[in-house]
């Protein structure tokens, strides 16, 4: 199985902020590359896939790089709404496999 | 507009078998762009992909609970079913279903809201 590492577990930082959280796959999955956010009693959400895709209605402060086993996810400025936690997950073969997740804290 | 619903039962006992259901609309099981998968989350923890049934009816299961695990779909019915079995308190969590579009290069755009299984020992 593909393992997927985040990094860091956590994160803290105020509005207007600028973070990135990494994701590094055991082997090389190309850009199949998905990213989630969850916030606290709520489903994921798909924030970007194939790496840096902006799935329709995130917006643009969000941006995803990366590609074989390094990955990155960036918020240019931190929102209120973003304080959440993000997932990041190979789509490049079965069994899926996602992070263990970065949880992101004013 | 595409919405996923999961049901099944929010209490089981250890060593019985969890038959959980998800029902799709505003697309086909058939439709050859699209999959549905069985994700778990317990309490304060990370996602776990468990089980997904392709359009053809190609499945794959998670490594280590493949042997407990059995997912199928009834397309006229729009229902993925998820079974597992001798079900253990480690097991609770929150399970979701959730669409796996290929033009999003096999991601999960969208998720039911979930429903959370407790196992009582």
């Amino acid at each position: 199985d593909i393992q997927m590492t985040q990094s860091p577990s956590s994160l803290s930082a105020s509005v207007g902020d600028g973070v990135t959280i990494t994701c590094r796959a055991s082997q090389s999955i190309s850009s199949y590359l998905n990213w989630y956010q969850q916030k606290p009693g709520t489903a994921p959400k798909l924030l970007i896939y194939a790496a840096s895709n902006l799935q329709s209605g995130v917006p643009s402060r969000f941006s995803g790089g990366g590609s074989g086993t390094h990955f990155t996810l960036t918020i240019s400025s931190l929102q209120p709404e973003d304080f959440a936690t993000y997932y990041c997950q190979q789509s490049y073969t079965t069994p899926r496999t996602f992070g263990q997740g970065t949880k992101v804290e004013i | 507009q595409v919405t996923l619903k999961e049901s099944g039962p929010v209490l089981v006992k250890s060593t019985e078998t969890l038959t959980l259901t998800c029902t799709v609309s505003g697309f086909s099981l058939s439709n050859a762009r699209m999959g549905v998968s069985w994700i778990r989350q317990p309490p304060g923890k990370a996602l776990e992909w468990l089980a997904h049934i392709f359009s053809n009816d190609e499945k794959s299961y998670n490594t280590s609970l493949k042997s407990r695990l059995t997912i199928s779909k009834d397309t006229s019915k729009s229902q993925v079913i998820l079974t597992m079995t001798n079900m253990d308190p480690v097991d609770a969590a929150t399970y979701y279903c959730a669409r796996c579009n290929s033009g999003a290069y096999y991601g999960f755009d969208y998720w039911g809201q979930g429903t959370q299984v407790t196992v009582s020992s």
